[in-house]
């Protein structure tokens, strides 16, 4: 099973909201991502998280905030996002083996829209 | 700082054709993939070449990487329509779990 869901599949927000995107895998990985991709744009790296503990932000403003409450699940919370926000959002998984790392296994993606 | 570049950007193509997507990176690595990514869909995972020399067949895909000449190529033979999409090379950190990704070769296959 290499298979990563995320929910949901669409967002429609104001920019005074607050949401949740949600991402849950279970194949035993133990790093998350998040990635932001704009259309005809390739992904771009946002978070990582490797055994539940946050080892990569890429410099991501403050209005998007992780979380990885086990080692199968990953939030973003997002808070007074902005119409440039509006992206496709995409998680992935893989394992961390101590000195590299595997495949990334993508999700489906929320497509989000910030009015 | 990893730099990916990817050549054609755009490739349109007749079906039975072969052609080749060429990735171009800038920094030593030898963990180098490839995803296709159909419109409005997710990233799926085609082939991870781990070595140099690697080639990796599936299909009418064949992927190969030569990490002396940092360049990985994509080969599509006898193209059909269901290979339209966007290809993305991602290339990774010598340790690490950073990616950074092409720009993406959008590929239309026309009958």
């Amino acid at each position: 099973d290499t298979e990563v869901t995320q929910t949901p599949k669409h967002l429609v927000m104001g920019m005074t909201n607050k949401k949740s995107l949600k991402c849950e895998q279970h194949m035993g990985h133990r790093a998350m991502y998040w990635y932001k991709q704009k259309a005809k744009k390739p992904p771009e790296l946002m978070f990582v998280y490797s055994y539940e503990k946050l080892s990569i932000n890429e410099s991501v403003p403050s209005r998007f905030s992780p979380e990885c409450p086990n080692s199968s699940l990953l939030n973003l919370h997002l808070h007074a996002l902005q119409p440039e926000d509006s992206a496709l959002y995409l998680c992935a998984s893989s394992q961390d083996r101590t000195g590299g790392w595997e495949t990334q296994y993508f999700g489906p993606g929320t497509r989000l829209l910030v009015l | 700082e990893l730099k990916v570049e990817q050549n054609p950007l755009f490739l349109s193509m007749q079906e039975g054709k072969n052609y080749t997507i060429y990735c171009n990176y800038s920094t030593t690595s030898d963990r180098l993939y490839w995803y296709r990514q159909d419109p409005g869909k997710s990233l799926e995972s085609l082939f991870v070449l781990l070595s140099n020399g690697a080639v990796k067949q599936e299909g009418r895909l064949m992927a190969s990487l030569d990490t002396k000449a940092r360049l990985s190529t994509l080969h599509i033979t006898a193209a059909v329509h269901d290979l339209s999409a966007t290809y993305f090379c991602a290339v990774g950190e010598t340790s690490g779990s950073r990616l950074t990704f092409g720009e993406g070769t959008q590929l239309t296959v026309n009958p």
